[in-house]
């Protein structure tokens, strides 16, 4: 059974860095690609970054290109999401997602969630 | 980047009628279309991939059809259990984008 399991979300100020893990089983990991999606409080769905399986290439969201970075340790089977120069308008639930051999995601975590504010 | 607009926002379905969710992209995106379904307090749920396809364990009662830039998730009748937001999401290009959610509440 694959498990996804976020961590690291909390209160940050504005201005502030947060890092996000994932921790993965059930499923061989350096296989897959895996994302980064989050969704604001009360609003829908938003695709933040994706790395590949080996972790040699990433692709951003415009919102969050040059702030986030995504990036994985295929040895200890985590997904990590670093998030620098936070604003009010990262506060979410930040999951992790499983792509599978295209683009959606067959696999999703609880989520963790990151509230930006002073 | 591509724009993903769903219909209705709302709708409302009593138990055993059919409910119709409609996506539409603002340029093709072939056939890589997903759906998912989202409760209250919980992850997303993928139920249709490839625009038609079931994914592992989705009841026969949800499918899913079109291409290009219009799309339809079809139940065919609704239990208590569907209650929740639908999104699509289209993985043709990049950014991945979704549509902003139908939910699907109690008439």
């Amino acid at each position: 059974e694959v498990q996804l399991l976020e961590s690291g979300g909390g209160l940050v100020q504005p201005g502030g860095s947060l890092r996000l893990s994932c921790a993965a089983s059930g499923f061989t990991f350096s296989t897959y690609a895996m994302n980064w999606v989050r969704q604001a409080p009360g609003k829908g769905l938003e695709w933040v970054s994706v790395v590949t399986g080996i972790g040699d290439s990433t692709i951003y969201a415009d919102s969050v290109k040059g702030r986030f970075t995504i990036f994985r340790d295929n040895s200890k089977n985590t997904l990590y999401l670093q998030m620098n120069s936070l604003t009010a308008e990262d506060t979410a639930v930040y999951y992790c997602a499983k792509s599978n051999f295209a683009h959606f995601f067959d696999d999703w975590g609880q989520g963790t969630l990151v509230t930006v504010s002073s | 980047e591509i724009v993903m607009t769903q219909s209705p926002v709302t709708l409302s379905v009593s138990p055993g009628e059919r409910a119709t969710l409609s996506c539409r992209a603002s340029q093709s995106v072939s056939s890589n279309l997903a759906w998912y379904q989202q409760k209250p307090g919980q992850a997303p749920r993928l139920l249709i991939y490839g625009a038609s396809t079931r994914a592992t364990g989705v009841p026969a009662r949800f499918s899913g059809s079109g291409s290009g830039t219009e799309f339809t998730l079809t139940i065919s009748s609704l239990q208590s259990e569907d209650f929740a937001v639908y999104y699509c999401q289209q993985f043709n290009n990049w950014p991945l984008t979704f549509g902003p959610g139908t939910k699907v509440d109690s008439k």
